[in-house]
């Protein structure tokens, strides 16, 4: 079965330092992937995807993820950490055309000034 | 565009009582995406559609959830009779389904809560 895993419930940085949120995937066939987030009492929003191509894709607000077809991960990063980066992050994958979209649980980011 | 709406943004309900969200999603998207989130549970996919057909509902919990698309600019998700257990957040999104990859949007979503 298709599915996406997020490792970790909650990730803790300090300003300014580097940050990793992990994604790792399981499906059959080429992954379309993404990252979106989520701030309290909102929707969920876009941040990048990967389709094809480079492995290193860059998104909204500074952020980049990872593309590993051999280790099956998608690794959300930023360089450094902005406290107003502290929200609820989630990887997704969807398996082509006009295909249903699967959430993993969502990694909780929280950065202290 | 202002994007996929969701209406209402909160809903109260007495336990037993008929219960129906709406979503509008954005203009010219043909996939629509019903899912509901909880801190048990997390993001749950409940049913999407493409062209106004139900493709999966696989994850609608029970015969108490139902959705319509009865066309390309509106969707319903009605629960009946509605539980406690059903309180949760409920999130529709679109996409423009004929592309491999483009993402969702997503909707404000709707905050219910059954008494």
């Amino acid at each position: 079965a298709q599915s996406v895993a997020q490792p970790e419930d909650q990730v803790n940085v300090a300003e300014g330092n580097p940050l990793t949120v992990k994604c790792t995937y399981s499906v059959s066939g080429n992954p379309y992937l993404f990252w979106y987030v989520q701030y309290p009492n909102r929707g969920l929003q876009f941040l990048l995807k990967y389709i094809t191509g480079d492995n290193l894709v860059k998104g909204s607000y500074g952020f980049e993820a990872e593309f590993n077809k051999s280790q099956t991960s998608f690794h959300l990063k930023k360089p450094s950490a902005l406290v107003s980066d502290s929200a609820l992050y989630f990887c997704a994958v969807k398996l082509g055309r006009a295909s249903k979209i699967i959430f993993g649980s969502g990694t909780r980011l929280s950065i202290r000034p | 565009d202002a994007g996929v709406i969701q209406s209402p943004r909160h809903e109260v309900t007495e336990m037993g009582q008929e219960v129906t969200l709406r979503c509008k999603p954005i203009s010219g998207h043909n996939s629509l995406f019903w899912y509901r989130q909880t801190m048990m549970r997390g993001l749950e996919l409940l049913i999407y559609f493409n062209n106004n057909v139900p493709i999966d509902d696989s994850g609608m919990p029970e015969d108490r959830f139902s959705a319509k698309m009865p066309n390309a600019s509106f969707s319903t998700l009605k629960i009946q009779p509605s539980e406690p257990r059903d309180s949760a957040v409920y999130f529709c999104a679109s996409s423009l389904g004929g592309s491999d990859h483009t993402e969702a949007f997503f909707g404000q979503g709707t905050r219910l809560t059954v008494v």
